[in-house]
């Protein structure tokens, strides 16, 4: 069975430019979730969606930030502009069903602001 | 706000031996889950505990609910060097009797095997 895939597992960009992350969560799973790691604040949770919509967005650091979630196979994470402390693992994880706590993640992207 | 405190920071252990690691909370959690991360991928769900003073196990894998549902182990035995990696415990935030599916992480284990 396929789990959750993410794309591009790295991303190396210019500060200034606009990013993309996509992600694929695993089908049949209702709730997906974007997470950022960093060395300094360990795992932090950005946004989730239950059913493709956004039930809470409050660690989505700035403006900056925006996440959709079209239809229940596909989501994106979008930084515009980007700034050099974006830099990060960005994982993106779905779950079967919200009240069990499961996660499953993906392989995470590894994004490098210069 | 809520924080999950999770200890040894890092252990370096022989291969063959045992691992303990815990975590703990101010605040009860519905949810225990441990998951854990190698280089350069996400992390991977080992355990998941739902009942306090719950004991499960996954292998060489024990993992515990805590009776007062603010605190859980993981106990590792008999060490290999795949073991080697980060663990992390989190905690699904409570909200009345239903889990919120949002997760709070621990700082994370690292684990360094000695073969």
């Amino acid at each position: 069975d396929a789990g959750v895939i993410q794309s591009p597992r790295h991303e190396v960009t210019e500060m200034g430019q606009e990013v993309t992350l996509r992600c694929k969560p695993i089908s049949g799973h209702n709730s997906l979730f974007w997470y950022r790691q960093t060395m300094m604040r360990g795992l932090e949770l950005l946004i989730y969606f239950n059913n493709n919509v956004p039930i809470d967005d409050s660690g989505m650091p700035e403006d900056r930030f925006s996440a959709k979630m079209p239809n229940a196979s596909f989501s994106t994470l979008k930084i515009q502009p980007s700034e050099p402390r974006d830099s990060a693992v960005y994982f993106c994880a779905s779950s079967p069903d919200r009240g069990l706590g499961e996660q499953y993640f993906g392989p995470g992207t590894r994004l490098t602001v210069t | 706000g809520q924080q999950l405190n999770q200890s040894p920071q890092s252990m370096f252990i022989q291969e063959g031996e045992d691992v303990s690691m815990n975590c703990t909370s101010s605040s009860i959690f519905n949810t225990w889950l441990w998951y854990k991360q190698d280089p350069g991928e996400g992390p991977v769900l080992l355990i998941a505990l739902y009942k306090a003073g719950e004991l499960t196990s996954n292998g060489r894998l024990t993992a515990q609910f805590g009776i007062t549902r603010k605190d859980s182990f993981l106990n590792i035995s008999a060490s290999i060097p795949s073991d080697v990696g980060i663990y992390f415990c989190a905690g699904d935030k409570t909200h009345g009797s239903s889990n919120t599916g949002k997760l709070i992480f621990g700082q994370g284990t690292t684990l360094q095997v000695k073969p």
